[in-house]
């Protein structure tokens, strides 16, 4: 069976400084990736997709950053946080077909201050 | 471009009543809908899928029928339980590599 991980868990930062968030998926190989972020009580944001190794493309551009080292490991990052990127960061996975569902990691709670 | 609309923001509603949650789409391509849940502080879970027109879809006591003619796929339960209190989205397979659009969500407050 597939698992995703997500790390940290939680995690309080300062305006300013740098940001990075990590996910892997076992059990699955070559799996299409994502990452959404979501404001505190709103609506969820995709904000990057990988459909291979080393090949990230951006949906949303809020001053983040993703890479895709290895095929089961999604990383977002970026080297200044602001307040505004406070929220809640989900990566999810899909098989790499057309119409798949797509499957959520727990998610970490990120606060910006 | 493909679109997802859900029209309530927010719906209330007294535990044992019938709930309703609308969702519309827009796609020029095959279409391929889905409903997720998302309870607090969790990640969304898929509830439903469906591509096939007409055909009643269930789980966990909800369902939804697509129908292609008016591009709608809603969600139904006969008797909201105080569990089913979460946010709700439904969803769009647009092109596969991009995966799905989501609606903006339609959050679902059950009260004793």
């Amino acid at each position: 069976a597939q698992t995703i991980h997500q790390w940290p868990v939680a995690e309080i930062k300062a305006v300013g400084s740098p940001l990075s968030l990590g996910c892997t998926i076992k059990g699955k190989s070559s799996p299409n990736l994502y990452w959404y972020w979501q404001a505190t009580g709103g609506t969820l944001q995709q904000l990057f997709y990988s459909i291979t190794v080393g090949q990230v493309e951006s949906v949303v551009q809020l001053n983040l950053s993703a890479s895709r080292p290895k095929d089961d490991q999604f990383i977002l990052s970026t080297e200044k946080l602001l307040l505004s990127h406070s929220g809640f960061y989900l990566c999810a996975w899909s098989h790499s077909y057309n119409y798949a569902e797509q499957f959520f990691g727990p998610g970490t709670r990120l606060t910006v201050l | 471009g493909d679109s997802v609309t859900q029209t309530e923001g927010l719906v209330t509603l007294t535990e044992g009543l019938p709930v309703m949650l609308n969702c519309t789409y827009q796609t020029a391509y095959s279409t391929f809908l889905f409903w997720y849940v998302q309870h607090l502080n969790e990640a969304p879970k898929l509830l439903l899928k469906s591509s096939t027109d007409n055909k009643r879809t269930e789980h966990q006591g909800f369902h939804a029928t697509l129908h292609k003619s008016s591009s709608s796929f809603h969600l139904q339960k006969s008797s909201a339980q105080l569990s089913d209190s979460a946010l709700y989205y439904c969803a769009l397979s647009e092109d596969y590599a991009q995966g799905l659009t989501f609606g903006l969500g339609t959050r679902v407050s059950v009260f004793p």
